[in-house]
């Protein structure tokens, strides 16, 4: 079985300028989640989508940031535009779907977009 | 609300000896799920053990087993027979609909 997907594994942009993460999920998962990681910290979730639609983005700063997951499998994080502070890890991880129990709730997670913002 | 809470930010343990790292929650929630994840340096999260809150026995998992203690809200991670591929990152998780990790601690196995 195929792991979680994601692309590109390295970005280095300069601040004010747009970048986007894509994201494959594991086949059959319903939940998808994108976590932001800064160096020395535990990952931060951003966005989770149950299908297509959104569960939770109370944590997505989105005068700049925007994620979407059309026909519910895939799916694009965008910054625009990025500041230093958006410098971490992007990474997406995968579920059956949520609260129901250990099969169901575990996440996978893909190996992360690495961000360098100048 | 939500709270994960790792007060360990290193420990070091000799190889094949155990060692436990800590992990206490806080929510008002009955029905949730506790997760640990193992991060090497390479950066993939790792699935390790799962704790439901329901589950009367404690989680295990091969070397690894959770010692949830509910009524104190604790869910403290045993890696048994340390070895050296052990060191990394070890990050509690906490999922209720949606997911919060703790900070995180850095195991050092030495030889």
């Amino acid at each position: 079985e195929a792991g979680v997907a994601q692309s590109p594994r390295y970005k280095i942009i300069e601040k004010r300028q747009s970048v986007a993460f894509w994201c494959n999920p594991i086949s059959g998962h319903a939940t998808l989640y994108w976590y932001q990681q800064i160096l020395g910290q535990g990952p931060k979730l951003l966005i989770q989508f149950q299908n297509n639609g959104v569960v939770d983005d109370s944590q997505l700063p989105k005068d700049r940031f925007s994620a979407e997951r059309l026909k519910g499998v895939d799916s694009t994080l965008k910054i625009q535009p990025a500041k230093l502070e958006d410098s971490a890890v992007y990474l997406c991880a995968s579920s059956l779907e949520t609260s129901g129990g250990i099969e169901r709730d575990t996440q996978y997670f893909g190996p992360g977009t690495r961000l360098t913002v100048l | 609300a939500q709270k994960i809470t790792q007060t360990q930010p290193g420990m070091f343990v000799q190889e094949k000896e155990a060692v436990t790292l800590d992990c206490t929650y806080d929510t008002s929630d009955q029905s949730y799920g506790l997760f640990w994840y193992k991060q090497p340096s390479s950066g993939e999260m790792i699935f390790l053990i799962y704790q439901g809150s329901y589950d009367e026995q404690n989680a295990t998992e091969g070397r690894y087993s959770l010692n949830f203690q509910k009524a104190r809200k604790s869910a403290n991670l045993v890696i048994s027979a340390s070895q050296l591929g052990d060191s990394a990152m070890y990050f509690c998780a906490m999922t209720l609909f949606k997911t919060i990790f703790g900070a995180g601690t850095r195991l050092f196995v030495k030889a």
